[in-house]
């Protein structure tokens, strides 16, 4: 079993659709949880932290659920400029080592 | 604010050579810094990572080896480089440990093709 699971997709959206993203983990000691988006032959870029609480930031809301060891993210009104692959990735350890999901690939269509 | 550099962008290299990749970063102290490859449509995985001068961690038995020869400088080498060492490779740091969350941000990377 994969540490860190998502949906490969890929998904193709048009513009202003929501399109929701899943992942889960199989260590629950895991510690911290991130979104991250990869843009094509680029480094992967943060989108942002989720906390236990569920955040929200501009169109993006992420939510965790530790019981069941996932993770969510729902992005609204997706742009052309979303189009991307979105990295589920879960840190664990003294130096906060990231394990990351193999990603789902994201276009938005016009 | 801070900065991470990778140098070079990109490097052909012949099977059995050596190679050294360097990345450093500006703008803080005492980071955590990481190296990941990316092999060709797979994930990222973690390689090596340092909390401190000197202080290596590995993750993946290879023939890679990693170095901290100052506090903001983070070096990748090889003795002798195989077909499956080409790949993308990315440096990261993180604020030392401070709580749960420590983001990690990405360098530019170096892509590298062994033949």
């Amino acid at each position: 079993r994969k540490e860190v699971e998502q949906d490969p997709g890929p998904f193709n959206v048009p513009e202003g659709a929501t399109v929701a993203f899943n992942c889960t983990y199989s260590n629950s000691a895991s510690q911290s949880f991130f979104w991250y988006r990869q843009d094509c032959r680029k480094e992967p870029k943060l989108l942002m932290s989720v906390y236990s609480s569920g955040n929200e930031d501009g169109r993006f809301t992420a939510q965790l659920n530790r019981a069941s060891q996932y993770i969510s993210l729902l992005i609204r009104d997706s742009k052309l400029s979303d189009s991307a692959t979105y990295l589920c990735v879960v840190g664990l350890g003294f130096a906060r080592q990231l394990t990351f999901g193999s990603g789902t690939q994201l276009t938005v269509l016009p | 604010s801070q900065t991470i550099h990778q140098w070079p962008a990109t490097l052909v290299q012949p099977v059995g050579s050596p190679l050294s990749l360097e990345c450093t970063v500006e703008g803080t102290s005492n980071p955590n810094l990481y190296w990941y490859r990316q092999a060709a449509g797979r994930g990222l995985q973690l390689l090596f990572y340092s909390v401190g001068i000197g202080q290596i961690s590995s993750e993946v038995p290879q023939n890679l080896s990693a170095s901290r020869p100052q506090d903001r400088q983070f070096i990748l080498s090889s003795k002798k480089l195989l077909l499956s060492d080409s790949g993308f490779y990315l440096c990261a740091w993180s604020t030392p440990y401070s709580g749960s969350y420590n983001e990690q941000f990405f360098g530019p990377g170096t892509r590298l093709t062994v033949l």
